[in-house]
C-alpha cells in the first residue's frame, strides 16, 4: 500500500497525560498537512509542511500541540497535557506540491 | 477568508435515482475546488476537483460536479445511485494564491436505499 499511513488508528488516554501521533506520507511528497475532525463535522486545519519547514498553523494548534517534520519525510503531533476537548480523529494528508490532499486513515484520539 | 457551505445535512435517496449533493463556497480570489468521500471510520477518499477549465468535471465512480462562478457552487452529482454511495460527502476550497489548507463544508451524509 503506498499511501498515506498513520499510527496509532486508535488512541485512549486519560486528562493529563500526553500523546504523540505520527503520520508516513506518500513518497517524495513534499507537502505534509495536518487536520481535526469532531463528530458531526469536517476536517479543520491545523498545519503544513513544505520538505521539513512549518510554514503555517492555525489558531487551533494551541500551544499544547508540537508538529515536526524532521528530514522532511514522515511528521509528528504531539499533544501535551490532553484534555477532554481534544478528543477528535487527527487526520494527515499529503501531496506532491499539485493541487490535490491525499488523506490517511487517521487517528482517533479519546481522552477520557 | 475562504468558507463552504453544505445545506443539506442528509440526501435520501432510491438506487437508481439521480442525486445531487449541494455545495456553496466563498474565497477572495479564484476557487479551486474538491469532493472527498469518507465511509465509517476510514479517512477522506478523494472524488474530484474544480482547478480550471470545463466547467464539469468527472471524478470517480460515476460522480460529477458542476461549478458555477456566477452562483459560487460546486455541486456534486451521479445519475444513478447505488446503495454503496451511502456515506458522508465534503465539499472544500482553498484560494489558488495559496498552497496550503483546504477548508472543508460540514458535510452531506448521503443514504441511498433499494
Amino acid at each position: 500500500d503506498t499511501g498515506v499511513s498513520q499510527d496509532p488508528r486508535h488512541k485512549i488516554t486519560k486528562r493529563g497525560q500526553n500523546v504523540t501521533f505520527r503520520c508516513d506520507p506518500i513518497s517524495e511528497h513534499n507537502r505534509l498537512y495536518w487536520y481535526r475532525q469532531t463528530l458531526g463535522q469536517g476536517p479543520e486545519f491545523l498545519t503544513y509542511f513544505q520538505n521539513e519547514a512549518q510554514l503555517e498553523k492555525s489558531r487551533l494548534l494551541s500551544d499544547r500541540f508540537s508538529a515536526e517534520r524532521p528530514k522532511g519525510s514522515f511528521s509528528t503531533l504531539e499533544i501535551q497535557r490532553t484534555e477532554q476537548g481534544d478528543s477528535a480523529m487527527y487526520l494527515c494528508a499529503s501531496n506532491p506540491g499539485t493541487d490535490t490532499q491525499y488523506f490517511g486513515p487517521g487517528t482517533r484520539l479519546t481522552v477520557l | 477568508a475562504q468558507s463552504v457551505a453544505q445545506p443539506e445535512d442528509q440526501v435520501n435517496v432510491a438506487e437508481g435515482n439521480p442525486l445531487t449533493v449541494k455545495c456553496t463556497y466563498s474565497v477572495s480570489g479564484n476557487p479551486y475546488l474538491f469532493w472527498y468521500v469518507q465511509y465509517p471510520n476510514r479517512g477522506l477518499q478523494f472524488l474530484l476537483k474544480y482547478i480550471t477549465g470545463d466547467n464539469l468535471v468527472k471524478g470517480s465512480y460515476g460522480f460529477e460536479a458542476e461549478f458555477n462562478k456566477s452562483q459560487t457552487s460546486f455541486h456534486l452529482k451521479k445519475q444513478s445511485a447505488l446503495v454503496s454511495d451511502s456515506a458522508l460527502y465534503f465539499c472544500a476550497v482553498r484560494d489558488s494564491g495559496t498552497a496550503s489548507k483546504l477548508t472543508f463544508g460540514t458535510g452531506t451524509r448521503l443514504q441511498v436505499t433499494l
